[in-house]
């Protein structure tokens, strides 16, 4: 089954609004991983936080992470148009070779 | 340079056709992936070689067979393509296959079968 899910499926903003997109996950973690993927693109690593990280920074991008609620949030803040994409978490797990599993992704449309 | 690169980026065939879609990365990372894309935009792991050996593999039909020659390519080979075979194919490398390094990802490969 999948390990994790966004909320919401789908946001819609007008450029220069906060986006937050949030994803819940199942079992016990090593890492949480968002990713971006543009439209008939493949999908670009955004940021990496570990299970004993709470909060992670890079440029606009703020991820926090709540392992006791098994979730964790994405912020872009000051949104662009170009920040129109899906975003996707990834969980991954500790111990031996391992595979990434990922959400279904929120569509975000950042609107000019 | 682009560091995973995935040839064809389209491919259209017909039910019953054998096809193979090929990925190269320059980074020189460890293990490498393929990801299947479905109509929903669902993510799913098909294979993962590290070094050449073949460390995850998941509930996939045998009519699709991977192949890695070297730790830089990983090809995936479809027999008898069916409908549902449609999807985008993703391939990724990562520097080690434990699932706490970010992956890199090609463009993709639109397959459709009609």
């Amino acid at each position: 089954s999948q390990q994790g899910e966004e909320d919401p499926q789908a946001l819609s903003i007008q450029e220069g609004e906060n986006a937050t997109m949030n994803c819940s996950y199942k079992t016990s973690i090593n890492n949480l991983q968002w990713y971006r993927q543009n439209s008939g693109r493949g999908l670009v690593h955004l940021i990496l936080i570990r299970s004993n990280e709470r909060e992670k920074h890079s440029g606009r991008l703020r991820v926090t992470l709540d392992t006791s609620k098994k979730s964790s949030s994405l912020l872009i803040t000051a949104s662009r148009a170009a920040d129109t994409a899906s975003y996707f978490c990834a969980t991954g797990f500790s111990g031996g070779y391992n595979k990434l599993i990922f959400g279904a992704g929120t569509r975000l449309a950042v609107h000019p | 340079d682009t560091a995973v690169s995935q040839t064809p980026k389209y491919l259209v065939t017909q039910m019953g056709n054998d096809k193979s879609i090929k990925c190269e990365q320059n980074l020189g990372h460890d293990t490498m992936y393929w990801y299947k894309q479905d109509s929903k935009k669902f993510l799913k792991i098909m294979f993962s070689y590290n070094n050449k050996e073949l460390i995850i593999n998941e509930t996939v039909p045998n009519r699709f067979s991977p192949k890695s020659p070297d730790k830089a390519h990983l090809n995936l080979h479809i027999n008898s393509l069916e409908l549902g075979d449609s999807a985008v194919y993703f391939c990724a490398s990562s520097q080690t296959g434990t699932g706490t390094t970010p992956l890199h990802f090609g463009n993709g490969t639109r397959l459709t079968v009609t």
